[in-house]
């Protein structure tokens, strides 16, 4: 059982748009910022948002994140094929004392 | 451009201790700025983090996993190991090496190895 707590499965079709959740507690989320790294098959995870909301170079702008209170969320516009992925919020647990991540959320392109 | 290589072996017997090592390329272990991870995925299963070293050598361990591990660098030959005792069947998977930025106030995992699956078996 994940700290951070993210649906296992969200679907959307090629050009809408999808919102995957990250919810947390008051000593993760609530105190510290958080990344969201996307997983393709078979490949490692690659950092796509940081800090809450910012996007690395090279990332698209369909992607963008937000932070309220002890939730984020990750927030993909005009969804695209390769956009089918496994999506992880990560943070640092201060009263774990630990790096932890989020069970992860399957996105389909239908 | 960064790049980060996992080597080690395969196949590991129950009880035995697990050695890896992520031979980093085209920067430095010995930059500050940064710590440099383990991370593994059991088959079909999210993220697990393993722990941390830095490159003076202090290390961050994950608690249920720290009174198993070592993570240790060798910034002569640039780079970083992880050993990993008593494993069992639960502990396999594909182990991720990554270098973390830790200034403050971002911290994220901006590189990663290919990861390599550590399968446990008699």
């Amino acid at each position: 059982q994940s700290v951070l707590t993210q649906p296992p499965s969200a679907s959307g079709t090629p050009g809408q748009g999808v919102t995957i959740s990250c919810s947390g507690g008051g000593s993760n989320i609530g105190i510290n910022t958080v990344n969201w790294y996307q997983q393709l098959p078979g490949t490692a995870p690659k950092l796509i948002i940081f800090a809450n909301n910012q996007r690395p170079s090279g990332v698209p702008d369909r992607f963008s994140g937000s932070k309220s209170g002890t939730s984020v969320s990750l927030a993909i516009s005009g969804l695209q094929s390769e956009d089918e992925a496994d999506y992880y919020c990560a943070t640092w647990d201060a009263s774990l004392n630990d790096l932890v991540f989020g069970g992860g959320t399957k996105l389909t392109v239908l | 451009q960064l790049q980060l290589q996992e080597s080690g072996p395969g196949l590991v017997k129950p009880s035995e201790t697990l050695s890896l090592t992520c031979t980093v390329s085209g920067g430095s272990v010995s930059r500050s700025g940064y710590n440099w991870n383990w991370i593994r995925q059991p088959p079909g299963k999210g993220l697990e983090w393993i722990g941390a070293t830095y490159y003076h050598g202090g290390t961050d361990y994950a608690p249920s996993l720290k009174s198993r591990v070592t993570i240790s660098i060798d910034t002569s030959n640039n780079q970083f190991s992880l050993k990993m005792n008593s494993m069992t069947a639960a502990d396999t998977a594909v182990y991720f090496c990554a270098r973390r930025l830790v200034t403050q106030p971002n911290h994220y995992f901006d590189y990663w190895g290919q990861g390599t699956l550590v399968t446990v078996s008699s």
